[in-house]
């Protein structure tokens, strides 16, 4: 069974950039949420989608957004890049989202915004 | 809302002891579930071990123990016999029962002496 699949591993931009990160969840999840993980704030949640609807968000502004497509398949876009966006971007899913739900997290998205 | 501290930003032990790592947590609700997560250096994040609230006995897997005292809200994680494996980041995480979101301590860096 194929894992958690995040692209890019890896992305430079500059300020005032915008960025897209993609997410492949397990096959049969129907739960992907995103987290940005900052040495100095930790894992902070961003938002979770289930059958391509946003049932959470965390406190972010109007510049973080996402989507999720019909496969479960989720994106993250960042507008107007801000030398603080610079984190890993993590993504995760479950079944449901919900309860017991183990999440499976991908590797990451490791965004350097200069 | 809810919080979740780990009051120990880093512990180190010696390969073949015992560590316990500390976990509490601030909710209102009678029902959640309660996560340690692993994060090994430029690695992804995967489960250890879940404890549901509901339980009174504490959940273990393996070398991995947790002491669950939902009156004191704290939930710890021993490792026995730990192996030079074990060094990483912990998480510990809190999630409602019926909401997508999770949420993590600042985690613990765990270093593991030979």
């Amino acid at each position: 069974k194929a894992g958690v699949t995040q692209t890019p591993r890896y992305l430079i931009k500059t300020r005032g950039q915008q960025v897209t990160l993609s997410c492949s969840p397990i096959s049969g999840h129907r739960s992907v949420s995103w987290y940005q993980q900052t040495p100095g704030q930790g894992l902070q949640f961003l938002f979770e989608y289930f059958s391509e609807t946003q049932r959470n968000k965390g406190n972010f502004p109007g510049r973080f957004s996402g989507r999720q497509f019909s496969n479960s398949r989720s994106e993250m876009n960042v507008s107007t890049l801000e030398l603080g966006d610079s984190a890993l971007y993590l993504c995760a899913s479950s079944l449901s989202g919900a309860g017991a739900n183990v999440l499976t997290f991908g590797a990451g998205s490791r965004l350097t915004v200069l | 809302a809810q919080t979740v501290t780990q009051s120990q930003p880093e512990m180190s032990v010696q390969e073949a002891e015992t560590v316990t790592l500390s976990c509490t947590y601030d909710t209102s609700e009678s029902d959640y579930y309660l996560f340690w997560y692993k994060q090994p250096p430029s690695r992804q994040m995967i489960l250890v071990i879940r404890q549901e609230a509901y339980k009174q006995q504490n959940a273990t897997e393996n070398r991995f123990s947790v002491n669950f005292q939902k009156a004191a809200k704290s939930f710890s994680l021993k490792i026995s016999d730990s192996q030079l494996g074990d060094a990483a980041m912990y998480f510990c995480a809190y999630r409602s029962t019926n909401a997508g979101k999770s949420t993590f301590g600042d985690g613990t860096t765990l270093t593991v002496k030979p």
